[in-house]
């Protein structure tokens, strides 16, 4: 199983739609957990961290987790065409260096 | 307060010869992580390193790479005798010691050809 998992895509949404992306994880120890956005040639970037169960909310960005079911999740309300990137889902391992999902592709259609 | 800082942005290397790709972290920040990221595929961990300390090498392959942080100076991949299957980008990025769990912030990126 790999440290952690999410659907490559791509996801497509039409403008103005909610974005759903997902992230499991194998680590049932794991304290924190990380999104990042990476567009097509460039490096990625942070957007979110989530540490406790529920949801959290920034401007667009909602980032859920539920650490009984190894699940984290983030929601982009309003998509745009801007937000279209490859979206990265990071965990910790051993409390030390991060590690990577592969990543899922959204594409968000005007 | 500048960013990750990575070179070269772009390096062409003919088979046989040596890569040395350069990063230098984000001021205040001694932890420092390099990926690798194949085109179309996500980020692969390679190497966890704090200054003068190689903590977590298991994403290296066995040989021909080599990583370093040296107290002084940026850190350093390194990968002797290169082949064509290591072209990709190599990403470094960084995170302050006085937080775990921190999230940590990427350099652009220095994109490896083999030719």
């Amino acid at each position: 199983q790999k440290e952690v998992e999410q659907n490559s895509g791509p996801l497509s949404v039409p403008e103005g739609a909610i974005a759903s992306l997902n992230c499991t994880y194998s680590d049932r120890g794991s304290q924190s957990f990380f999104w990042y956005r990476q567009y097509s040639g460039k490096s990625p970037e942070w957007i979110m961290s989530i540490y406790s169960n529920g949801d959290k909310e920034d401007g667009r960005f909602t980032a859920q987790l539920n650490k009984a079911s190894q699940y984290v999740s983030l929601l982009i309300r309003d998509s745009q065409p801007s937000d279209s990137a490859t979206y990265l889902c990071a965990v910790p391992r051993n409390n030390n260096d991060m590690r990577f999902g592969a990543g899922t592709r959204l594409t968000v259609k005007p | 307060n500048a960013g990750v800082m990575q070179n070269p942005r772009h390096l062409v290397r003919r088979r046989g010869q040596e890569a040395r790709l350069r990063c230098s972290p984000m001021k205040g920040h001694s932890h420092v992580y390099w990926y690798r990221q194949l085109p179309e595929e996500g980020l692969k961990f390679m190497v966890y390193l704090q200054k003068e300390n190689i903590i977590d090498e298991s994403g290296m392959p066995k040989e021909r790479f080599s990583a370093e942080f040296p107290k002084e100076g940026p850190s350093i991949l390194r990968i002797q005798q290169v082949v064509r299957g290591d072209s990709a980008a190599y990403f470094c990025a960084s995170s302050p010691p006085w937080r775990m769990n921190t999230e940590a912030f990427f350099g652009q990126g220095t994109r490896l050809t083999v030719v």
